[in-house]
């Protein structure tokens, strides 16, 4: 499909596991970003990669997370020794730069729930 | 601190009428904005945007208007159909460039009532 893809949908991890999510943007898309959406809440931004730079990583809420995007196309957010404070839906979004550009195209997103 | 509010968790229109989703924002420095749909167990979809220098943008049944003084938008769905029901997110921007994070609502429930 030419859309985002992200995966696995759905996650179970007990408490203190480490977990991978993987995300593979529209191609060509230069700018990747990973939010964070709690229940009953919006998206919340986590990380920017423009290629395989990181560029913001203010919304990453420990160092337990960490994510990279090493050849500048699939991006992984991993998440060490979670907790269940981390339970929430991951959605990875793509967009082309430069200006009238904004709209980011969003995956299905992958639901973690930490026990 | 919510920088972006949607005070209606969730709203009910008859089919055929005007529904109307309220955002508020507080950061003078947000220059973008936008609304995204989402349905369950999908990403949001992106719907439509407006810059701040306009006060309003249509295409086809959806129309956002911008108040800048007043910090709010709105969006007008006019006629609603029943494939309009899901929630609705604002968000803001700093630029409309690709690489500018977004700043969500915390969304409002849109339910059309055939």
């Amino acid at each position: 499909g030419a859309g985002v893809s992200q995966s696995p949908r759905y996650k179970v991890a007990k408490r203190g596991q480490d977990v991978a999510l993987r995300c593979d943007p529209i191609s060509g898309h230069v700018s990747l970003f990973w939010y964070q959406q709690a229940l009953g809440q919006g998206p919340e931004f986590l990380t920017y990669f423009q290629n395989e730079a990181q560029l913001d990583k203010s919304g990453l809420p420990s160092d337990r997370f960490f994510a990279e995007r090493p050849e500048g196309s699939v991006s992984t957010l991993k998440i060490q020794r979670t907790q269940q404070e981390d339970s929430a839906v991951y959605l990875c979004a793509s967009s082309l730069d430069g200006p009238s550009y904004n709209e980011q195209f969003f995956g299905p997103g992958t639901r973690l729930t930490v026990l | 601190d919510q920088q972006v509010k949607q005070n209606s968790p969730s709203l009910s229109v008859q089919e055929g009428r005007i529904s109307i989703l309220n955002c508020d924002y507080t950061n003078s420095m947000f220059d973008y904005f936008l609304w995204y749909k989402k349905y369950p167990a999908e990403g949001p979809t992106f719907l439509i945007s407006i810059s701040s220098i306009k006060d309003k943008n249509e295409d086809g049944r959806f129309t956002v208007f911008l108040n800048k003084s007043a910090k709010h938008l709105s969006l007008h769905i006019v006629p609603s159909q029943p494939g309009d029901s899901a929630v609705y997110f604002c968000a803001a921007s700093g630029s409309n460039f690709g690489n500018e994070k977004l700043t969500f609502g915390t969304g409002t429930r849109l339910t059309i009532i055939p």
